[in-house]
């Protein structure tokens, strides 16, 4: 299985830019496409999709999100942080099956 | 708008069965393809469950920790889709989301609020 590897907590003060990374443990790209993909969950909700195909933004996210990426590393963006974005961020690739997901990265406050 | 509410859910013993249903609405629900998908509490998220539309002949596909024990189906006249869980272990103890996956790319990009599952003797 593909392993995606997330650093657990990332602490940021609102305002300022939040940059999320996401490794995965072999390519998660077949050419020009980039098969990874970011969710944002808040305690007590289901995940959203906020980014696919490692820099598209989903539809009614805000432009303050973005991602980029290709092969093994990726990174979610968020700029500039507010307080509505404090919640956890799930990258997850379907290069291959199982389409695994990274641990997650809780954003907090500084 | 696109909705997916999950039912069935609750707490149950070691070794029983439990069937979860997911009633979705506000798209077109014969050509998707539904996931299951599972978060243990305070953990991450694991992919559990995808069955592919009549074109792709209701494929399925499942992560290999519920492979033989779980089975995913659907109705498409009802526009529901099922996790039949067998043989439940502790270890199965979450709450189940389902998923609209894309075709091609398969992210999800609709979920359902979530139904708990507690397996505990």
């Amino acid at each position: 299985d593909i392993v995606l590897t997330q650093s657990p907590v990332l602490a940021v003060s609102l305002g300022q830019r939040a940059t999320i990374s996401c490794r995965a443990s072999q390519s998660v790209s077949i050419s020009s496409i980039n098969l990874m993909h970011w969710y944002q969950q808040k305690p007590g909700q289901q995940p959203k999709l906020l980014i696919y195909r490692a820099s598209n933004l989903a539809s009614g996210i805000p432009a303050r999100f973005s991602g980029s990426g290709s092969g093994t590393d990726f990174t979610l963006t968020i700029d500039p942080v507010q307080a509505d974005d404090i919640a956890a961020y799930y990258c997850q690739q379907s290069r291959e099956s199982p389409h695994t997901f990274g641990a997650g990265t809780k954003l907090e406050l500084k | 708008e696109v909705q997916l509410v999950e039912t069935g859910g609750g707490l149950v013993r070691p070794g029983s069965s439990l069937k979860l249903s997911c009633a979705t609405s506000g798209f077109t629900f014969s050509n998707t393809w539904m996931n299951w998908v599972r978060q243990a509490p305070g953990k991450g998220l694991e992919w559990v469950a995808l069955i592919k539309d009549k074109y792709s002949n209701y494929e399925a596909n499942y992560a290999e920790s519920v492979k033989g024990r779980f089975t995913i189906s659907r109705d498409d006249s009802k526009s529901r889709v099922y996790l039949q869980m067998n043989t439940l272990r502790d270890q199965d103890t979450a709450t189940y989301y389902c998923t609209r996956g894309h075709r091609y790319n398969h992210y999800f990009d609709y979920w359902g609020q979530g139904v708990m599952v507690t397996v505990s003797s």
